[in-house]
């Protein structure tokens, strides 16, 4: 069974931009979160999509935002990108998004110039 | 604020010996803490615990976790370089999904 596939794996912008990451479940599961991970701050939740609805969303400004489509494939963009934004992105998902196992995809790690 | 701490943030080790992980949680309403090992990959699951007292074992790495003192221990018993990875904690709180992590222990293992 095929795992959590995160595109693009690398990308490099410079500030001011905008990015879009996608991130496609482990078939059949439903909830899709996404993480942002650092060297000094670990990994920070960002936002948990379960049936297409923004059930939960961390503490990161109004620049982030998400979306779940019908097939439980998700997206992230990031507008008007800042330096402090490069970082490794993490997306996991999971069967029913209660108490359980994330499963995490490798990751889009984002460089901003 | 909710929060979870790991410790220590770096090990070096030599291959055999053993080695305990730690991590300490502040999380609102508790539902479940997980470990994790990450190598230059995605994080890997290793453990769920919910229960407090119950140790779970996967061949030479055991965790338990203590409900009332809000921690949970990772052990690794005879070491070897392919346990080198950072080794994740995180904790589940009772607002759908949202998982607490730790910053991490890197573990490295010398021949």
């Amino acid at each position: 069974k095929a795992g959590v596939t995160q595109t693009p794996r690398y990308l490099i912008k410079t500030r001011g931009q905008q990015v879009t990451l996608s991130c496609s479940p482990i078939s059949g599961h439903r909830s899709v979160s996404w993480y942002q991970q650092t060297p000094g701050q670990g990994l920070q939740f960002l936002f948990e999509y379960f049936s297409e609805t923004q059930r939960n969303k961390g503490n990161f400004p109004g620049r982030f935002s998400g979306r779940q489509f019908s097939n439980s494939r998700s997206e992230m963009n990031v507008s008007t990108l800042e330096l402090g934004d490069s970082a490794l992105y993490l997306c996991a998902s999971s069967l029913q998004g209660f108490t359980g196992e994330l499963f995490f995809g490798e990751g889009s790690r984002l460089t901003v110039l | 604020e909710d929060k979870v701490v790991q410790s220590p943030l770096s090990l070096v080790v030599h291959e055999g010996d053993t080695v305990t992980l730690n991590c300490s949680y502040e999380v609102t309403n508790f539902r479940s803490l997980l470990w994790y090992k990450q190598e230059k990959k995605a994080p890997t699951f290793l453990f769920m615990l919910t229960s407090s007292g119950i140790e779970k074992k996967s061949g030479r790495l055991s965790s338990i976790l203590d409900k009332k003192e809000l921690f949970s221990i990772l052990n690794i018993t005879a070491t070897q370089t392919g346990d080198s990875a950072v080794y994740l904690c995180a904790v589940e709180g009772d607002t759908g999904n949202q998982f607490y992590f730790g910053t991490g222990t890197s573990l490295t293992v010398i021949p």
